[in-house]
C-alpha cells in the first residue's frame, strides 16, 4: 500500500513552546490530508481536513489558532500545536488520501508536553 | 450524525480459531468503508477497503462483508495466530462530499490470540 511518513515520531516539551509535526505522502500525491488525535484506548478523533492550497476545515471543538494546519503541497501537510500544555499531550496521526481510493495513515507521533 | 459501534471491546481466543468481528453504523449512505489494524503506539494499517456497491473483500485470510441496507460489516479471520493480535478499527466514509468525505471511525475491538 501506499506510504504516509510523520516526522518526529515522538517530541517532549515544555509546556509554552511550540510543536510542528510533518506528513508526507511518500509515494502518491494526496487529495486530502487528514489529522487526528487518539487518547489513550480511545479511537481516533478527527482534528481538521485539509486539501492542498486551501484553508483547513477545523471539527467542531478543534481551535484553529492553537492548532494550525499548513498543506504545502499534495505530498506534504503540517500541523504546528501552538502555545503547548500538558493537556495537548497525545498521539497525533495524519492520513493522507487520494481520490476513489483508501485513506493511508502515517506511523503517528507521541507528544508529550511537560 | 454517523455512529460505528463496534462490540465487543476486546476478545480473548486460542491461536487457529476462526472468528467475526462486527462493526455496525447507524447511516446507511455511505460511499465505502475500511478495516484497519492498529498495534500498541502504532498508526493504522488499512487491511480492507468495500465500496459502497459491494458486498465483500478478501486479502489472505481475511474476508469483510458489508450489509449496507442493514447498517453492518464484518470481518471475518480464519485460523487466528498469536500475531493478530491488535485493536481493528472500522470506519466507514459518508457521501455529502462524495469520495472526500471523512472517516467515522468505532472504538475498535481490542484482539488477543493466546498461543
Amino acid at each position: 500500500g501506499a506510504v504516509v511518513s510523520q516526522h518526529p515520531s515522538w517530541v517532549i516539551c515544555k509546556s509554552g513552546t511550540s510543536v510542528k509535526i510533518e506528513c508526507r505522502s511518500l509515494d502518491f500525491q494526496a487529495t486530502t490530508m487528514f489529522w487526528y488525535r487518539q487518547f489513550p484506548k480511545q479511537s481516533l478523533m478527527l482534528m481538521a481536513t485539509s486539501n492542498e492550497g486551501s484553508k483547513a476545515t477545523y471539527e467542531q471543538g478543534v481551535e484553529k489558532d492553537k492548532f494550525l494546519i499548513n498543506h504545502a503541497s499534495l505530498t506534504l501537510s503540517t500541523l504546528t500545536v501552538t502555545s503547548a500544555h500538558p493537556e495537548d499531550s497525545s498521539f497525533y496521526i495524519c492520513s493522507a488520501h487520494r481520490q476513489g481510493h483508501e485513506q493511508f495513515f502515517g506511523p503517528g507521533t507521541r507528544l508529550t508536553v511537560l | 450524525k454517523q455512529e460505528v459501534t463496534q462490540i465487543p471491546a476486546a476478545l480473548s481466543v486460542p491461536e487457529g480459531e476462526n472468528l467475526v468481528l462486527n462493526c455496525s453504523f447507524t447511516d446507511s449512505a455511505i460511499y465505502n468503508l475500511q478495516w484497519f489494524r492498529q498495534d500498541p503506539g502504532k498508526g493504522l494499517t488499512s487491511l480492507l477497503l468495500i465500496q459502497s456497491s459491494q458486498r465483500e473483500q478478501t486479502s489472505g485470510r481475511l474476508n469483510a462483508s458489508l450489509d449496507k441496507s442493514s447498517g453492518r460489516s464484518t470481518l471475518y479471520i480464519a485460523a487466528s495466530q498469536p500475531g493478530d493480535s491488535a485493536t481493528y478499527l472500522c470506519a466507514v466514509r459518508g457521501t455529502l462530499t462524495g469520495a472526500n468525505s471523512k472517516l467515522t471511525f468505532g472504538k475498535g475491538i481490542t484482539l488477543s490470540v493466546r498461543p
